[in-house]
Order: C-alpha cells, then structure tokens, then sequence
C-alpha cells in the first residue's frame, strides 16, 4: 500500500467544488512540502500544486492546495468535464529517503 | 521546444538488464536536478531515482535500491538508468523528469520496460 493515503474516488457535477485529501504522517508530509499531479488518460502526469500552494505557470485557479500538519487537500473549484482524470500526491519522505505518492484518486464529473 | 525522450525499454527476462537513455532537447540535463519514476500498467505513480545538478548526489528508491543506478553523460548530454537484477514488478512505463516537483518540471513520454520470461 502506499506511504501517502488518498481517497480511491471522487465526483461532482459541472460546477460543483471537490477536494482531495492526502494523508501521511511527520516523515513525510509533517516536514516537507506536497505535491500534487493530474493524470488525463494516456497522458504523463501534470503538475498542479508545488510546495503546498503555489500553481505552475499556465494552471488553472480553480485548482489550489493547502497543507495543515500531516494531511494535505487539493480542492477543484467551479468541476469542469475537462477535468476527470487521476490525481496524485506526493512529498518526500525523509525515513526512506525517497519522494513517495498516494495510490492516486480518480475524479468523475457526472 | 523543451523536451525530454526516453528510449532503451523492451522486453527483458527476470533477472536481467536494462539501460534507459533520457535525452533531453532545448536545454542541458546538468543545470537540473533529474529523476525517474515509473507507472505499471493500471496502476499509480512510483518515484524510483534522481541526481543532483553537479552529478554529486543520487538517490534511489528502497525497492530498486541496489539493482538500479541512475547516472548521466556529460558529454552526450544524456541520463541513464542501469537496471540489473530486473524483476516481475519492475515492468511499467519509465518516465525521464526533468526538475520533478519544481516549477520548471517535464515528463517525456516514457519507455516501457517488459519483465517475462
């Protein structure tokens, strides 16, 4: 199983806000930033959220990230269809001296 | 265009090796931190190696630590992944990253490595 523990799934109609949560624990998330990617199908992953909040240039501001203690959330405002795919997060993991993922959280728009 | 493209996956038997070439356009693998990370088919994202900008520091992941070394050419411009001691759950894709988790991060498109006998 996965260091870092997502949600399986999550949905919401056009419009409507999701989060994500990403838990870990104080190798991890407790001391280090979160990361968080989005995975269109047969796609490379994408780039959302860096060190907790910040957006890479050319994302969205329906898509921001917030970290508090050893959990962390990404919120989707405003779903749009574009946006159904598998999001990820990760940190770095200081004990396995490795960056570490969630098992992921696939995003249904209905 | 910037980008990053991965080559050397096939098919392999358990127990054997491998070695990826990333070759990077538009800029040089030494001004950046590089990495690997793999995605078996169906399945979630798995961070496995990364070097630093001088080529000083590596690092590995637990489950390759060992088998897999993570190195680069200066000269060809070009990072490599050397995997020995190959095994059923090393298959997936295997993406080249260039600055991964920072702002100027990119993914090539990957190169899929087969374990079977």
């Amino acid at each position: 199983q996965s260091v870092l523990t997502q949600p399986p799934s999550a949905s919401g109609t056009p419009g409507q806000r999701v989060t994500i949560s990403c838990s870990g624990s104080s190798s991890n998330i407790g001391n280090d930033n979160v990361y968080w990617y989005q995975q269109l199908p047969g796609t490379a992953p994408k780039l959302l959220i860096y060190n907790n909040n910040r957006r890479p240039s050319g994302v969205p501001d329906r898509f921001s990230g917030s970290k508090s203690g050893t959990s962390a959330s990404l919120d989707i405002s405003e779903l749009q269809s574009e946006d159904e795919a598998d999001y990820y997060c990760a940190a770095w993991d200081g004990s396995l001296r490795g960056y570490v993922f969630g098992a992921g959280t696939m995003v249904t728009v209905l | 265009e910037v980008q990053v493209v991965e080559s050397g996956g096939g098919l392999v038997q358990p127990g054997g090796s491998l070695r990826l070439s990333c070759a990077p356009s538009g800029f040089i693998v030494s001004n950046y931190w590089m990495h690997w990370v793999r995605q078996a088919p169906g399945k979630g994202l798995v961070w496995v190696a990364r070097m630093n900008k001088d080529g000083s520091r590596t690092d590995h992941a637990d489950s390759v630590r060992g088998r897999f070394t993570i190195s680069r050419d200066n000269a060809k411009n070009t990072l490599y992944l050397q995997m020995n001691s190959l095994r059923a759950e090393d298959a997936a894709l295997y993406y080249c990253v260039r600055d991964f988790v920072g702002a100027e991060e990119v993914w090539g498109q990957g190169t899929l490595v087969t374990v079977s006998s």
